[in-house]
């Protein structure tokens, strides 16, 4: 069956600029995350949007960073006025289900936009 | 606080047994992941271990779970090239109530012939 899908794949954008990178979640995963991964360095957990609850939006780096998820369903992550240190690949991930249901349901992963801020 | 740390990178030679090691932070983790992730995709679930669990063996992959220490590990028998990837230890937390992974920063398995 599909995954879970992100576009693009790869963004080059310049410094200053607004870009919007995309998610599809899997059909019916009710869950859905975003991570960042840096060169060198881990998954920085980014938010993370649970059926029609708030979304937690504890990891966001800055107040340049803002995400939506319209119908439950697709969701877009909106890096405003661009730097360089905002180059890495951004990871979109859906589950199954979240709340206590969470622990039998993992995380599956699209391929990542790789944005690259010059 | 939540931290998870691994070793940055491991080098074995072909058919040799690879072991990869990882501490975690948050005693309240109930499950503990490996991911695997191959050049230009995303993360691909390898295996999990419930906290009550000492040891989870599926095929190749073996994982030791040492809750005292806050100790994982990830052997893998008889590695192949195809193994040849980053591996995330991962950690969910139950502080917060809800489904956040913490990823370490992931360690480069490089196989050689």
């Amino acid at each position: 069956g599909a995954g879970v899908s992100q576009s693009p794949s790869n963004k080059v954008t310049e410094k200053g600029k607004d870009v919007e990178l995309r998610c599809d979640p899997i059909s019916g995963h009710t869950a859905l995350y975003w991570y960042r991964q840096s060169l060198g360095q881990g998954l920085e957990f980014l938010i993370y949007f649970q059926g029609n609850s708030a979304p937690d939006k504890s990891g966001l780096p800055s107040d340049r960073f803002s995400a939506e998820r319209t119908g439950g369903s697709v969701s877009t992550l909106t890096i405003q006025r661009t730097q360089q240190e905002d180059s890495a690949v951004y990871l979109c991930a859906s589950s199954l289900a979240g709340g206590v249901s969470r622990y039998n349901s993992p995380l599956h992963f699209g391929n990542g936009t790789r944005l690259t801020v010059t | 606080g939540e931290d998870v740390e691994q070793s940055l990178f491991l080098s074995v030679r072909e058919g040799d047994s690879s072991v990869i090691n990882c501490t975690y932070t948050d005693s309240s983790s109930t499950y503990l992941y490996w991911y695997k992730q191959e050049p230009g995709a995303g993360l691909q679930l390898l295996t999990y271990i419930f906290s009550n669990m000492d040891m989870k063996q599926d095929q190749r992959l073996t994982v030791l779970l040492n809750k005292k220490d806050k100790h994982l590990s990830l052997r893998i028998a008889d590695t192949q090239t195809g193994d040849s990837a980053i591996y995330f230890c991962a950690e969910m937390p139950l502080s917060g109530g809800y489904n956040k992974l913490i990823f370490g920063a992931g360690t480069r398995l490089a196989v050689h012939p």
